[in-house]
């Protein structure tokens, strides 16, 4: 088990370019999560999968932003035409589902400065 | 988020004292989380409660979610330097079926040797 994984950790991007972010949850964890986090900011919720499906999207996912989890294992995030307002760091977290009552656990994040 | 408050905003303390920070919904929770966060860097699990009067203790962190599953407290007993960091309460407040957690906006505390 080794955690969470996002890559890359930090991304410069002039504005109007795309970027892609990949998330390798937990092996057997089938609930994977996008977060976005700004400056003094908790994390805020953007898009959630069990398995391969997407099955919430936040009002904040315009539609620039696009995620997806082939064959229910890594995700993707990718924006489309950057604007400065897209810098943060992007999170991505997963469990096992089944109960509610299971950790949710972290990668470390993923810096975006869009310039 | 308006639905969950976290407070104090900030805290500094010297090595050594205890300290609390808290968490309140507006809403019945399903589940509370509690993270640590270094600057820059990922969101790590420190406890989860579920119960009405759940009480969680790990190393010198204890974690509190009262009868009403709308206020949690977290306490840091002889505090230490390691200890500083941001820390985040995390609420599933039942909505989506699944473990949607909304977070409250940190508490950054500074422990002073």
């Amino acid at each position: 088990d080794t955690g969470v994984s996002q890559n890359p950790r930090h991304k410069i991007t002039k504005r109007g370019q795309n970027v892609t972010f990949r998330c390798d949850p937990i092996s057997e964890h089938n609930r994977l999560y996008w977060y976005r986090q700004t400056l003094g900011q908790g994390p805020e919720f953007l898009t959630y999968f069990q398995n391969e499906a997407q099955l919430e999207k936040s009002r904040l996912l315009s539609d620039r932003f696009s995620a997806e989890r082939p064959k229910g294992s890594f995700s993707t995030l990718e924006i489309q035409r950057t604007e400065q307002g897209d810098s943060a760091m992007y999170l991505c977290a997963s469990s096992f589902g089944g109960s509610s009552g299971n950790t949710i656990y972290f990668g470390e994040g993923s810096w975006l400065t869009v310039v | 988020s308006q639905e969950l408050e976290q407070s104090p905003q900030s805290l500094i303390v010297q090595e050594g004292k205890n300290l609390t920070i808290n968490c309140t919904s507006s809403k019945t929770l399903y589940g509370l989380y509690w993270y640590k966060q270094k600057y820059g860097e990922g969101l790590i699990f420190l406890m989860m409660l579920q119960k009405g009067g759940e009480e969680k203790s790990h190393e010198k962190i204890t974690a509190k979610l009262d009868e009403k599953k709308q206020q949690s407290s977290l306490h840091i007993t002889a505090s230490q330097p390691s200890h500083a960091g941001i820390y985040l309460c995390g609420a599933d407040m039942g909505s989506g079926g699944y473990q949607k957690v909304t977070f409250g906006t940190g508490t950054k505390l500074q422990v002073i040797p």
